[in-house]
């Protein structure tokens, strides 16, 4: 249980382009989901926390026009990179929280990751 | 403030136990988490601790004393496959905090 699957898994555009990246929760509900950079050697960087229905919570320093953040359903959230630019390149990785049966509590389950390059 | 503090490397021997430490100062406290990341691939959960006490789950261990602001995992019977990346989290009031992370490199 608690799968959590990410689309695309490697995406490569022209600069200038935006992207869509879907995150969705196979098996649970997820109440939260969170989106999370990730650069070479470094640690997760949180971007931003969204809730089903309402609008995401970003971290400081993170702009809400350029990454774009929908969480429509209790099953899926999406990250648009507006006109992405090489500095966006990055390891971009979903993660999802939810309640149910066996389901750690607070716990947050990751996606596979989407790999992120603008030429 | 909100801080986690892990070491950066570790290395040891196939078969052999490894202890990875983590410190972490946060707003409120919800439980503590660790993570596993092989390169190029998203963090797997491992563990969770919400109360003082060592949880034990197979070859991997996570203890976790509140007062101390302290947490570590424990890897037994250390395999090929266990050399990853190791991050500690925190669940605090506002949100998730992830360390840097510690990499592990198991030699054989």
């Amino acid at each position: 249980g608690a799968v959590v699957s990410q689309h695309p898994s490697w995406v490569i555009c022209k600069s200038g382009t935006s992207v869509k990246i879907e995150c969705r929760s196979l098996d649970f509900q997820a109440t939260t989901m969170f989106w999370y950079r990730q650069f070479p050697k470094q640690s997760l960087m949180l971007m931003a926390t969204s809730n089903e229905g309402s609008k995401a919570t970003y971290e400081q320093g993170v702009e809400k026009d350029k990454f774009l953040i929908n969480h429509a359903s209790l099953t899926l959230s999406t990250l648009t990179v507006t006109s992405a630019h090489p500095e966006d390149s990055s390891f971009y990785i979903c993660s999802a929280s939810g309640t149910g049966k066996g389901l750690g509590t607070d716990t947050q389950y990751f996606g596979p990751g989407t790999r992120l390059t603008v030429l | 403030g909100q801080n986690i503090d892990q070491p950066t490397e570790m290395t040891a021997t196939e078969g052999a136990i490894v202890q990875i430490n983590c410190t972490y100062q946060t707003s409120g406290f919800n439980g503590l988490f660790w993570y596993q990341q092989h390169a190029g691939e998203a963090p797997t959960f491992l563990s969770y601790n919400v109360l003082d006490g060592l949880e034990e789950k197979g070859r991997f261990s996570s203890f976790l004393s509140r007062s101390k602001g302290y947490s570590y995992l424990l890897l037994k019977e250390l395999q090929m496959k266990d050399s990853a990346s190791y991050l500690c989290a925190t669940s605090g009031t506002y949100k998730y905090i992830f360390g840097t992370g510690t990499r592990l490199k198991v030699l054989a």
